[in-house]
């Protein structure tokens, strides 16, 4: 059972460069979401997505895109890379949130991305 | 406001010991669950413990319990007889049942562990 699985695990960019980092589950889960986690501030949602077809903004949208067209995939592009987008990036994905059932995060092993 | 406060960023335990990683919320759904969560250096998000807003006693799993005081908003992990693998961040989270699907995480408390 793999879970969450990001791909790349690492990848360094050029300022301008566009790039799209894929997260798959194999759990069914309804819930996806790309968070980034920089130094002293913990993980910041960046999109989310409660189903195929569906996408929101979290904390810090911009310079980011998404899209979720198929239930166990959930993409996340930069068009235009940026310095500021130099971050680890988490994929978690969760089930369908129920009462106050322990619906946790499974968190992907995350992605190191550099832009230079 | 920040919903989720951790007010340690960095802790030292001697090894066998007992310590205490401090998290404070804010809400004001009545219905909501706390987690938190251990990175270790290699990266990944280990899920440790959960709480459940109307849940009556503390949550344990294993050497972690959840100190859990609902009228101070406070959801602080012990760690007992800590271990050097237990050498990590530590994140605070929670997830609010009504009001979105989302977690919010605190900016994290590492631990280093003393031999």
């Amino acid at each position: 059972n793999a879970g969450v699985t990001q791909t790349p695990k690492f990848r360094v960019l050029k300022t301008g460069q566009s790039m799209t980092l894929l997260c798959a589950q194999d759990m069914n889960h309804e819930y996806m979401y790309w968070y980034r986690q920089d130094p002293g501030m913990g993980l910041r949602l960046i999109h989310y997505s409660v189903g195929e077809g569906t996408t929101a903004k979290g904390e810090v949208p911009d310079g980011y895109n998404v899209s979720r067209l198929k239930k166990q995939n959930f993409l996340l592009g930069l068009e235009s890379a940026a310095p500021s987008q130099t971050s680890v990036y988490f994929c978690a994905s969760s089930q369908r949130l129920s009462g106050t059932a322990n619906y946790g995060y499974t968190f992907g092993s995350g992605t190191r991305l550099t832009v230079v | 406001a920040q919903k989720i406060t951790q007010t340690q960023p960095g802790m030292f335990v001697q090894e066998k010991e007992a310590v205490t990683l401090d998290c404070t919320y804010d809400t004001s759904d009545p219905s909501y669950g706390l987690f938190w969560y251990k990175q270790p250096s290699s990266g990944e998000m280990i899920f440790l413990i959960y709480q459940g807003s109307y849940d009556q006693q503390n949550a344990t799993e294993g050497r972690y319990s959840l100190n859990f005081q609902k009228a101070r908003k406070s959801a602080n992990l012990v760690i007992s007889a800590s271990q050097l693998g237990d050498s990590a961040m530590y994140f605070c989270a929670m997830r609010e049942d009504n009001t979105g699907n989302q977690f919010y995480f605190g900016t994290g408390t590492s631990l280093t562990v003393i031999p």
